[in-house]
């Protein structure tokens, strides 16, 4: 099956300051990334569609200008959650399906812990 | 409002016997369906995906799909507890399209 990664695992912060978590394809090109948030024994969320070379599309709820999502490439989405709350904390997960495929699979997620 | 429902829950099953998960949906044009299996603090891990009627086998699990009946099941035969995690169900109208989850169930197998 595709791998997706995700870097870093888990990140703690201060309130206030931006984290970046990345999302890579390591074996296929992804034309379309998903982003979604889980919080303790809840069920995921979707937060954005990432499509390569072009805005994402947002769930909505969810802000854009906080929760930023670049798709520079076909093999990585970034999402940035700018000025971090304790609320923010979460875990966040990326998947990622290619063009010819119909599956998604999912990275193995960031935990955020915002102090 | 397209929903995807899921039993609630939670299941409990000796070693050894068969585990069955249910699963509606709402979109009649739904195409593509998928389950995932998720273990506590982790992320979700796909175990199978069906896009036609009928059964589709893979070792231990056999998903069945019925689109007249709007119905998606995952057979676990001979579970074992590391089969206890939640597991999703989800489903989507075509390539390229957003999954839509189920709340999940959680298995739990006895030894």
């Amino acid at each position: 099956g595709a791998v997706v990664s995700q870097h870093p695992s888990w990140v703690i912060c201060k309130s206030g300051t931006s984290v970046k978590i990345e999302c890579r394809s390591l074996d296929f090109q992804a034309t379309t990334m998903f982003w979604y948030r889980q919080f303790p024994k809840q069920s995921l969320m979707l937060m954005a569609t990432s499509n390569e070379g072009s805005k994402a599309t947002y769930e909505q709820g969810v802000e854009k200008d906080k929760f930023l999502i670049n798709h520079a490439s076909l093999t990585l989405s970034t999402l940035t959650v700018t000025s971090a709350h304790p609320e923010d904390s979460s875990f966040y997960i990326c998947s990622a399906i290619a063009g010819g495929l119909d599956t998604q699979y999912f990275g193995p997620g960031t935990r955020l812990t915002v102090l | 409002q397209k929903e995807v429902e899921q039993n609630s829950g939670p299941l409990s099953v000796p070693e050894g016997a068969i585990a069955s998960l249910n699963c509606t949906y709402s979109d009649r044009g739904s195409q593509s369906f998928f389950w995932y299996r998720q273990y506590s603090g982790k992320s979700p891990e796909l175990i199978m995906f069906i896009y036609s009627n009928g059964d589709k086998e893979d070792g231990r699990f056999t998903a069945q799909l019925n689109k007249a009946s709007q119905y998606v099941s995952l057979l676990i035969r001979d579970s074992q507890p590391s089969d206890s995690a939640t597991y999703l169900c989800a489903v989507k109208p075509g390539a390229n399209s957003k999954l839509t989850f189920g709340k999940g169930i959680t298995l739990s197998v006895r030894p």
